[in-house]
């Protein structure tokens, strides 16, 4: 089964606006953290933001916020005033305490910025 | 920039040749990772390594192996290549591998098996 699904292979914003990028994830291990990564086309994965399991408020870091659902085990990344430079590859991941050692990654979601 | 350097930048090797990856972690992180991510596969962890000692194993083949060594720079080795290798190869690095640790990932190493 998969432990991390994303739902939206792809998808288009306009310039200046705000987008959601879904994340739904599998787990019965009640402590986990939980990852944005944003590849760009020149390949290197970017640490965006993270989201504890027992963390009482949803992350943020500048445009980048996380929409944390925890019952409904959801995890969507909200980017903000959209920017060219935003076009990229977008992948949610997890660690589950009880192998944290393994950081598993969803499919990713292309996100393309429209001017 | 995320401090973690890898090298090289991209490999182009032939079926059954061996070829090895370098990582060097952030200054002061312990904790080593190694990924692969291929168009059908999708990023997959491979192996992990915490102050020289092997720690964790994800889906790596026998024919991969990987090492850290006491300046904490890691190398994976990859033997017998066969087509299906050519990926785009991950390392990262963290603290000390806790669950709630960033990982940080370098710039990738793409390797070509032709």
């Amino acid at each position: 089964a998969q432990k991390i699904t994303q739902t939206q292979p792809g998808m288009f914003v306009q310039e200046k606006e705000a987008v959601t990028l879904d994340c739904t994830y599998d787990t019965s291990d009640p402590s986990y953290g939980l990852f944005w990564y944003k590849q760009p086309s020149s390949g290197e994965m970017i640490f965006l933001i993270y989201q504890g399991s027992y963390d009482q408020q949803n992350a943020t870091e500048g445009r980048y916020s996380l929409n944390f659902q925890k019952a409904r085990k959801s995890a969507n990344l909200v980017i903000s005033a959209s920017q060219l430079g935003d076009s990229a590859m977008y992948f949610c991941a997890m660690r589950e305490k009880t192998s944290y050692d393994k950081v598993i990654f969803g499919p990713g979601t292309s996100l393309s910025v429209i001017p | 920039d995320s401090g973690v350097t890898q090298t090289p930048k991209h490999l182009i090797t032939a079926t059954g040749q061996r070829v090895t990856l370098r990582c060097s972690p952030r200054s002061g992180d312990l904790s080593v990772y190694w990924y692969q991510q291929s168009l059908d596969q999708g990023l997959q962890f491979l192996i992990q390594y915490y102050n020289g000692e092997e720690r964790a194993k994800g889906n790596i083949l026998e024919r991969f192996s990987a090492q850290q060594f006491p300046d904490l720079h890691s190398e994976l080795n990859l033997s017998s290549l066969e087509l299906g290798d050519s990926a785009l190869y991950f390392c990262a690095s963290s603290t000390a591998g806790g669950p709630q640790e960033t990982q940080y990932f370098g710039p990738g190493t793409r390797l070509l098996v032709l």
